[in-house]
């Protein structure tokens, strides 16, 4: 049972590239989350799926597209990465309501030149 | 003022020692409150949850709510080194259907 997972750990890119953060939970849970945690920010909610097919902006979802593949996947993408994107971005889930335990990642570092 | 306010820290506390987090939001509307750690470098991971007033305890964790004052505290008692980490405070906001969470107080527990 290996929780949440998340690829790749480590990312550099180059201003105007593209990327796409893969997430996965093998809890069979419903919601998963996208956040960002900079220095002095705090976590920060990109993008949040409540269930299968459906997905919603979060406090921060400028820039980013996010896809949930299916009920284990979902994924975060940087059409044209910016440097203030240089982030550590969290995946996580949680079985169903709000008020449900989110288990988190191991995060992705992502810097951008 | 901010939805979630926390002291940044660094914290500063001997092992053994009480170690008190606080925690005050500005949503009256707030109903669930969270204690998330999280070790430098590592994801957040919860510890403590806590929906009514008064105390909750855990082990040598102890949350104390004061919906009224709109306060919530982590109490750690026989602070550990292996205590020292971000603890970051979360909760429910009216009309919103996810967690907001504050920027995190970092905790030192010096041996």
């Amino acid at each position: 049972n290996a929780g949440v997972t998340q690829t790749p750990k480590f990312q550099v890119l180059k201003t105007g590239q593209s990327m796409t953060l893969q997430c996965a939970q093998d809890m069979n849970h419903n919601s998963m989350y996208w956040y960002r945690q900079d220095p002095g920010m705090g976590l920060r909610l990109i993008y949040y799926s409540a269930s299968e097919g459906t997905t919603d902006k979060g406090e921060v979802p400028n820039g980013y597209n996010v896809s949930r593949l299916n009920k284990r996947e979902f994924s975060l993408r940087l059409e044209s990465a910016a440097p203030s994107q240089t982030s550590v971005y969290f995946c996580a889930s949680s079985l169903q309501d709000i008020t449900d335990t989110q288990y988190f990642g191991p995060g992705t570092r992502l810097t951008v030149l | 003022q901010k939805e979630v306010e926390q002291n940044s820290g660094p914290l500063s506390v001997p092992e053994g020692a009480i170690a008190s987090l606080n925690c005050t939001y500005s949503d009256r509307g707030s109903q669930s409150f969270f204690w998330y750690r999280q070790y430098s470098g590592k994801s957040p991971e919860l510890i403590m949850s806590i929906y009514s007033n008064g105390d909750k305890e855990d082990g040598r964790f102890t949350a104390q709510l004061n919906k009224a004052s709109q306060y919530v505290s982590l109490l750690i008692r026989d602070s550990q080194p292996s205590d020292s980490a971000t603890y970051l405070c979360a909760l429910t906001r009216s009309g919103y259907s996810t967690l907001t969470f504050g920027k995190g107080t970092m905790l030192l527990v010096s041996p």
